[in-house]
């Protein structure tokens, strides 16, 4: 079955400096996501992006943050000066297309450690 | 924000039996419901879903009943087997936009 793959798996960085993580979403899914669970929180909604621009974002993805599909297969999410209160764990989460009510599929996650 | 609520933390079954467990929704607009299953260290995995015209949807040994007047969800797991044994959270979406979702509730089934 076709799935979301993340990486790294974790990142430990320093704060203030800049972090990329990385997605793969499925193959022919055009919807993409990005979520956070910071520990022992909610799952919470950052960025949807669809036909190369953010569709929606919340208020947690302020101007340290920003999302890439680099190439036809890789989705990334860029947060430019990390802050402590940004150790989490951040799924990518991906959807076909044209199709309203559908899940979004999930990947792995990768675990943010800011030091 | 507080739109998707799990109120039970934790729920212990033994293998064999029913498990139910709840979820509770504020948002009239939401429009569809889904279920996701997450072990420590993977990320969720989508279960089953429910449109909000419905309210009954099952997928072998998974049912999830959607009570729109009380704004409530619930989904059973019959019969349980250890395997089961997961974070469960309830999401829920407007107009195919993002999920939010509940805080989870911790499932055990008991061998």
């Amino acid at each position: 079955e076709p799935e979301v793959t993340q990486t790294p798996s974790h990142q430990v960085t320093q704060m203030g400096q800049e972090v990329i993580l990385r997605c793969v979403p499925i193959s022919n899914h055009l919807y993409f996501y990005w979520y956070r669970q910071i520990l022992g929180q909610k799952v919470e909604f950052l960025v949807s992006f669809y036909n190369n621009e953010i569709s929606e974002k919340s208020e947690i993805f302020d101007d340290q943050f920003s999302v890439e599909r680099p190439d036809g297969s890789n989705f990334t999410l860029k947060i430019r000066s990390t802050k402590l209160e940004d150790s989490a764990m951040y799924f990518c989460a991906s959807k076909g297309r044209g199709q309203e009510n559908q899940p979004q599929h999930f990947g792995d996650g990768t675990r943010l450690s800011i030091l | 924000d507080q739109q998707v609520k799990q109120n039970s933390p934790s729920l212990s079954v033994q293998e064999g039996r029913i498990s139910i467990l709840n979820c509770d929704y504020t948002n009239s607009m939401f429009d569809y419901f889904l279920w996701y299953k997450k072990y420590p260290a993977e990320g969720p995995t989508f279960l089953i879903s429910i449109s909000s015209i419905k309210d009954k949807n099952e997928d072998g040994r998974f049912t999830v009943f959607l009570n729109k007047s009380a704004k409530h969800l619930s989904l059973h797991i019959v019969p349980s087997q250890p395997g089961d044994s997961a974070v469960y959270f309830c999401a829920a979406i407007v107009s195919a936009r993002q999920l939010t979702f509940g805080s989870g509730t911790q499932l055990t089934v008991l061998p």
